[in-house]
This record gives C-alpha cells, structure tokens and sequence, in this order.
C-alpha cells in the first residue's frame, strides 16, 4: 500500500473556481505536511506546511488536515489560469532519517 | 535567504558516460540534502539522503552514487549511464527532518 495516495487528475476548472484537491495516507504517525505546486519543467515550490489538524490559510490557499480519517486537502479560491501546474502533496515518515514521502501529483488545469 | 543551485538544467549523454550533477545550498549550514528523481507518472522518488558531510544514505540500489564533500555540497554521479537513467533529477534541502523541504529547478537527463 503506498504511503500517500492522491488523485492523479486530470482537473480541468474555470477561472474563478474553488480547486478542492486531496490526498490519504495510511500511517497514523505522519504529522508533517506539505503541498507543493509544480510548473511544467521546473522544481517543486512549496505552497503550504502544516503540522497539525484544523486548517491554515494563505492567501487564496487554504491546507487543511484531518488526523482522524488520514485525509489531507488544499483549497485554492478564485482560480487563475496561472494556477495550471501539477499539485505534489507530501509528508514526512513517522521514523528518524527517513525523507519526504510523496504523492504522485494533481494536474490542475485553468481555463480562462 | 536561502537558495539553492543545481545544475545543468538540461543534459544529454549517451549510454555509458559518466554523469555528475551538483547541488549547491546559500545561506545556511548543515543542512539535510536530498536528490530525488521523478519519472512521469510515478511521482518523486528518493535516491539519496544526506545529514551532513561525508554522510550519505542511499535508498535506491543502482548504478547512481552521491558525495557531499562539502558541508552545502551535494553531487550525485554515475560511472556508466543506463537508458533507464533518464529522468529529472531534483535536489532539495532542509534545516533538519519535518520542516519544510525546498527544491532546486531540477536537471532533465535524457541518455540516448
């Protein structure tokens, strides 16, 4: 079973939209988190860290986790075309010297 | 601020070359260094990790090595390249384990 599992998409929205997207994970241990937005060809960029249960918002960002049903999600508001890149949710091993665990990725596409 | 390099952005080698890539880190010390690779479709997969000099942690046997003779120093090298080698090639750093974890604009390698 892997670790973190996400939906790989295709999404496809309107400018304007709300983007819901969402990742599970299977080890009750995992408390870090991160979402990454990746542009085509280009490095992973962090949008979003969090530690804890509840949400956290920044900007038209919103990162959301819930321990309880291992489920973990970002919102993005008012979409822009600008938002069209692959969406990496990621969490850190519950055991000392491991490394970041990855999903696969979101494809987010927005038409204007 | 922190940054970090890596290069070349884009290289191709033919079978059976040699490769070495680096990864440089600004503006902080000791920090945790990573190379990942990500293959389409099967999300970032670690090859490599790094808590300080001279230490490496390999997560995936292969024909692929890694160095960090330097404290903000990460290369990874091949003596022989495989066709399977192709991919995009991704450092990152961070303080220490469950923080965030930044990444470089990656290297494409494509072996022909």
């Amino acid at each position: 079973q892997k670790e973190v599992e996400q939906d790989p998409g295709p999404l496809s929205v309107p400018e304007g939209a709300i983007v819901s997207l969402n990742c599970t994970y299977s080890n009750s241990a995992f408390q870090y988190f991160m979402w990454y937005r990746q542009y085509s060809r280009k490095g992973p960029e962090l949008l979003m860290y969090t530690y804890s249960s509840g949400n956290k918002e920044d900007g038209r960002f919103t990162a959301q986790v819930d321990k309880s049903s291992k489920y973990i999600s970002l919102f993005i508001r008012d979409s822009q075309p600008s938002d069209s890149a692959t969406y990496l949710c990621a969490s850190w091993g519950d055991q000392a010297g491991t490394a970041l665990i990855f999903g696969k990725g979101t494809t987010l596409s927005v038409s204007s | 601020s922190q940054t970090i390099h890596q290069w070349p952005a884009t290289l191709v080698q033919p079978v059976g070359s040699p490769l070495s890539l680096e990864c440089t880190v600004e503006g902080t010390s000791n920090p945790n260094l990573y190379w990942y690779r990500q293959a389409a479709g099967r999300g970032l997969q670690l090859l490599f990790y790094s808590v300080g000099i001279g230490q490496i942690s390999s997560e995936v046997p292969q024909n692929l090595s890694a160095s960090r003779p330097q404290d903000r120093q990460f290369i990874l090298s091949s003596k022989k390249l495989l066709l399977s080698d192709s991919g995009f090639y991704l450092c990152a750093w961070t303080y220490r384990e469950n923080t965030e974890a930044f990444f470089g604009q990656g290297t494409r390698l494509t072996v022909v």
